[in-house]
């Protein structure tokens, strides 16, 4: 079946520091791919999305690319504040469905 | 303003008593779904409905039901709730593929 790896964290940086937590899928179609965020006490909200190969989605700073030569979604950002502390999560959507695979979660934390 | 709503948002039970976590949308989304929350694993969907009254289960069903009687309403059933469901849970709604997430349920069960 369809699924979600992502990096164990948590990942602890200094502010400012660059910042990538790597996420690759297995799925039979043409899968969706997202980033969602989780603040401490809080529901998640989407951070961006992919659709297709190649796209790249983008958001506040952050960006992913569609890479379905090497099945990967990686999330990056170029310089990390204290407020982009939080869990980081991966998921996948299949073409066509309304299924969602989530990714077990990445704890960032920035110190300041 | 836009919300997914959940209640209660922290529960107590012990085993075997019936309880229902009702959450409710105001964006007139079509597709909602329920999921829960632990350590380690992640988000695993629990139940998922594309309309009034269609339902489908998602990859961890067994022990929840939930009902669809309305648009914007989706209650999650543990007709006899166990340790094992001791959990964080989670609505969710969607028109399109973004899924809007309420704030959780924490539930223990004892």
């Amino acid at each position: 079946g369809d699924s979600v790896t992502q990096m164990e964290g948590p990942v602890t940086l200094s502010e400012e520091a660059f910042l990538t937590i790597n996420c690759t899928y297995t799925a039979t179609g043409y899968p969706s791919l997202f980033w969602y965020v989780q603040y401490p006490g809080e529901g998640l909200q989407l951070l961006l999305k992919a659709t297709k190969a190649d796209d790249k989605g983008s958001n506040k700073g952050f960006e992913a690319t569609y890479r379905k030569e090497t099945t990967s979604f990686h999330l990056e950002k170029g310089s990390v504040q204290v407020s982009d502390s939080a869990v980081y999560f991966c998921a996948l959507s299949d073409e066509g469905t309304y299924k969602y695979i989530f990714g077990t979660g990445t704890r960032l934390k920035v110190l300041a | 303003e836009a919300q997914v709503t959940q209640n209660p948002r922290y529960l107590i039970t012990v085993t075997g008593k019936k309880l229902t976590v009702t959450c409710s949308q105001n964006m007139n989304h079509e597709y909602m779904s329920w999921y829960r929350q632990d350590p380690g694993l992640g988000l695993r969907q629990i139940y998922y409905s594309m309309n009034v009254e269609v339902t489908d289960k998602g990859d961890v069903p067994e022990g929840y039901k939930v009902s669809r009687k309305e648009k914007r309403n989706f209650p999650l059933i543990l007709e006899s709730p166990s340790p094992n469901q001791t959990s964080l849970y989670f609505c969710a709604s969607s028109r399109s593929d973004t899924q809007y997430f309420g704030p959780g349920t924490r539930l223990t069960v004892l």
